[in-house]
This record gives structure tokens, sequence and C-alpha cells, in this order.
């Protein structure tokens, strides 16, 4: 089946720096890849849909200039918390599509992001 | 307004029972809706979906969903629940858009399920 790798799985980071996420898809080509934030016990919250070679989609109430998002390629999107606060400590989940479909999405694993 | 409820934060079940974690949603139009489950530390992980058809449709690991339009409901049924299957449930929704290849989907809260043996 098809795989999306996130990576880093965890970060650890100071507050004010930046800090890079990226999402893969393996063995398949993702024209579109989705970011989630998910805080303890709650639901995953779309941050952003990311389209190859175009500007990404931001959903409401989230910062375009905070949160970088870059789809450079069809198997590559990225995802930069920049000048982080602990705030912004948060679990973020990229997901992404077959081209082709429209029933299923693929998550990658998750980046537990912590900021000190 | 939220778009998919889970009614119930939390969900125990004795292994070998029935397993049966609600969800309801409130969009318009015919939507796609879908069961995905998040085991500790890792990612989300799908399970099964509804599309069109069969109101019952089937999944990975035993599970299965019964769709019913008339109580706007999806949930998500296992005859005998496993120790192993205790994790976080997500029910999502996919809003009717426009462009057929927005796969914007829109998660409930989630629902822990946890299986004593």
């Amino acid at each position: 089946g098809a795989v999306v790798s996130q990576h880093p799985s965890w970060v650890i980071c100071k507050s004010g720096t930046s800090v890079k996420i990226e999402c893969r898809s393996l063995d398949f080509q993702a024209t579109t890849m989705f970011w989630y934030r998910q805080f303890p016990k709650q639901s995953l919250m779309l941050m952003a849909t990311s389209n190859e070679g175009s500007k990404a989609t931001y959903e409401q109430g989230v910062e375009k200039d905070k949160f970088l998002i870059n789809h450079a390629s069809l198997t590559l999107s990225t995802l930069t918390v920049t000048s982080a606060h602990p705030e912004d400590s948060s679990f973020y989940i990229c997901s992404a599509s077959l081209v082709g479909t429209n029933e299923k999405l693929f998550f990658g694993s998750g980046t537990q992001l912590s900021v000190l | 307004a939220q778009s998919v409820a889970q009614p119930e934060d939390q969900v125990n079940v004795a292994e070998g029972n029935p397993l049966t974690v609600k969800c309801t949603y409130s969009v318009s139009g015919n939507p796609y809706l879908f069961w995905y489950v998040q085991y500790p530390n890792r990612g989300l992980q799908f399970l099964l979906k509804y599309i069109t058809g069969d109101n019952l449709v089937k999944g990975s690991y035993g599970f299965e969903a019964e769709f019913n339009k008339s109580q706007t409901s999806f949930h998500l049924k296992k005859p005998s629940a496993l120790v192993s299957d205790s994790a976080l449930y997500f029910c999502a929704v996919r809003f009717p858009f426009p462009r057929s290849n927005d796969y914007k989907l829109s998660f409930g809260a989630g629902t822990t399920v946890t299986v004593r043996a």
C-alpha cells in the first residue's frame, strides 16, 4: 500500500528557532498534501492544503507566515514552523492523496514538536 | 458548527464483546464518510470508507460501519473486540467540494476505545 513518510518523528527546539518537518510519499505521486495539527486528547485540525507547484491554502486562523509550506515536487511537502513558541508545541501530521483517486488519504506517522 | 460528532469520549468494553463507536454528521448532500484509527505514538490508519452503494461497509481488522442516511450516522462496529483494538478512533467526513479532487476531511473529536482482557 501507499506509504507516507514523515520526518522527524519528534523534535525539541528552543523558543525563537525554526523547525522543518518533511512529508514524503514514498511509492506514489501526491499532487495534494494536507497538514494537520493535533492537541492532546483533541481531534485533528486541518492547517493547510498543499498543492504541488502552487501556494498552499491555509485554513482560517492559521498564520501562513508562521507555518510555511512548500510543495516543490510530487513526492515532498515541507512544513516549517518559524520562530517557534511554546504554544506551537503540538503533534503535526501530514497526509497525501493518490493522484486520480477520491477515496483515501494516507497519513504520515506524525511529528511531536516540543518548544522550550 | 462541527460537521462530525462523536458523542462518546471513551468506550470501554470487555474482550470478546461487541464494540460500537458512534458517529453522526451534519453535512448536506451526499457525504463521503471515513473511519481512521490512531494507535499510541503512531499516525492515523485508514479503516474503512463509505462513498456510495451498500450501506454496510467492511474494513480492516474486522471492523464494519453502517451508513444510515435518515439518522445521519456512520457508527463503527466490531462483533468481537480484541485488547489490541484499544486505540483512538476518528470519524471523518469529506465536504462536497466543487472540485472532484479536493480531499479535505473534517474529523470528529475522537473516541478512545479501551478493551479490557
